[in-house]
């Protein structure tokens, strides 16, 4: 069964850059078949797709974050990454990560546990 | 963007209700839209995508149909596993966005 980790700091200064990892265990993150993204969630919002990405390098970002944004994949780890920089209060949120349902439909059947990330001095 | 607005916010309902959600789009967005269900601390979870069709392993009494702007989520008779949020979230426009949510609660 997939199962899909999160993993990455708890707390980030103002200004710095946020990076978070996906690790995928249950299945390879190497197939042609599934995009891979990431969610966010604001405590006691709702959720804000972030971004997405493929094995093979294709992403697809949200346009409210795509300046400060990368998403990439180390296949030979089974890990799929985040990077947000210029870090700010209003980016305090769950991160989750997520498989695409198939290819780049973005509908996501499979969910990491999330963390809490807070930006603070 | 596409808004997805959701009514109601939230809902109080007893085990055996018949809930209806309501989602409408700011614009067409065909059949793409899915329905996830979310408790307190964990992630969320695909209820329905393509509009109407019920992911794997999800009970039969949640249903889900529309298409264009306005959709619904129906749970036939509630269960007291179904106290929860539930999202709505187009997959037909970049950026992909979600609903602000509808709060099952206990009646």
């Amino acid at each position: 069964q997939l199962q899909l980790q999160v993993s990455g700091p708890g707390l980030v200064k103002p200004s710095e850059t946020l990076s978070l990892t996906c690790s995928v265990s249950g299945g390879s993150i190497s197939t042609s078949s599934y995009y891979w993204g990431w969610i966010r969630q604001p405590p006691g919002k709702g959720l804000e797709w972030v971004g997405s990405v493929h094995y093979g390098g294709t992403t697809y970002y949200n346009p409210s974050l795509e300046s400060r944004l990368t998403i990439s994949v180390d296949t030979s780890k089974n890990q799929f990454s985040l990077n947000l920089n210029s870090m700010t209060a209003a980016d305090t949120a769950v991160y989750y990560c997520a498989k695409h349902l198939f290819y780049d439909v973005h509908y996501f059947d499979s969910w990491g546990q999330g963390t809490l990330v807070t930006v603070s001095s | 963007d596409i808004q997805m607005t959701q009514s109601p916010s939230s809902v109080s309902a007893s085990v055996g209700d018949r809930v209806t959600i309501t989602c409408r789009a700011s614009q067409g967005i065909r059949y793409w839209l899915a329905w996830y269900q979310q408790k307190p601390g964990k992630a969320p979870k695909l209820l329905i995508y393509a509009a109407s069709s019920l992911q794997s392993g999800v009970p039969s009494r949640f249903s889900g149909s529309g298409s264009g702007t306005d959709f619904t989520l129906t749970i036939s008779s509630l269960q007291p596993e179904d106290f929860a949020t539930y999202y709505c979230q187009q997959a037909n426009s970049f950026p992909r966005t979600f609903g602000q949510g509808t709060k099952v609660e206990i009646k």
